[in-house]
């Protein structure tokens, strides 16, 4: 079985300043994990996968995530947000082998002015 | 990557009839897949749609009221059947292009049953 927990469902960061979402997951096998952002009536976008290479993984919009198996981690960070990160983001695991997603509950990221 | 395109890309359709939602994509894609998101909540796998035969149904989806066909490797159609308030969603679809389990979304089928 597989599972993703994100911890918080609504974080709020000024502009310029740093982004944290936090997602830990359950997984029987080798996990491969993704995060993906929803904007408001928009369709989903992958902002970034882990398959099994560098635990430390960029993404597009300079975002980045970093795997860790002690921890059964992928938190997703980003130096300094901006406006138009604001949105819904989604946290997502697949067992390897397996092409089913599971999708987290969702964290929206609001950025204050 | 995937393109993909959906229609229609909003309904508002009465109790009790159906609705086929179709997905194309821009390539051959090996799995293709349909989902639901309800208001303020996140993504459901409905079931795979696997090409020149039956869907896979996730536990609560039933073929007699999503029958999903896929006819060729970049083509799907979801039909929602006997729709009733309780179906109101975003109905998503997607495909897996074999590089990775990365899957690629189209931008949803926004449904209002009324």
């Amino acid at each position: 079985a597989q599972s993703v927990t994100q911890l918080d469902s609504h974080v709020s960061v000024s502009e310029g300043t740093p982004v944290l979402l936090r997602c830990n997951y359950s997984s029987s096998y080798s996990p491969s994990l993704f995060w993906y952002v929803q904007h408001p009536n928009k369709g989903l976008q992958l902002l970034l996968k882990y398959t099994s290479a560098a635990t430390l993984v960029k993404g597009i919009n300079g975002f980045e995530a970093e795997f860790k198996k002690s921890e059964t981690s992928f938190h997703l960070t980003k130096p300094s947000a901006h406006m138009s990160d604001a949105a819904e983001y989604f946290c997502v695991v697949s067992n390897f082998g397996n092409e089913k997603l599971t999708f987290g509950t969702g964290t929206r990221l609001t950025i204050i002015p | 990557s995937a393109v993909i395109s959906q229609k229609p890309s909003r309904d508002i359709c009465q109790r009790g009839t159906s609705l086929t939602i179709q997905c194309q994509v821009d390539s051959q894609v090996t799995m293709m897949f349909w989902y639901r998101q309800q208001p303020g909540q996140s993504l459901t796998l409905i079931a795979t749609a696997n090409q020149g035969s039956e869907a896979t149904y996730e536990s609560g989806f039933v073929i007699d009221k999503f029958p999903i066909s896929r006819p060729n490797l970049t083509f799907s159609t979801l039909t929602v059947s006997n729709m009733s308030p309780e179906d109101s969603s975003i109905y998503l679809c997607s495909a897996q292009t074999g590089e990775g389990y990365e899957q690629y979304f189209g931008p949803g089928t926004r449904l209002t049953v009324t």
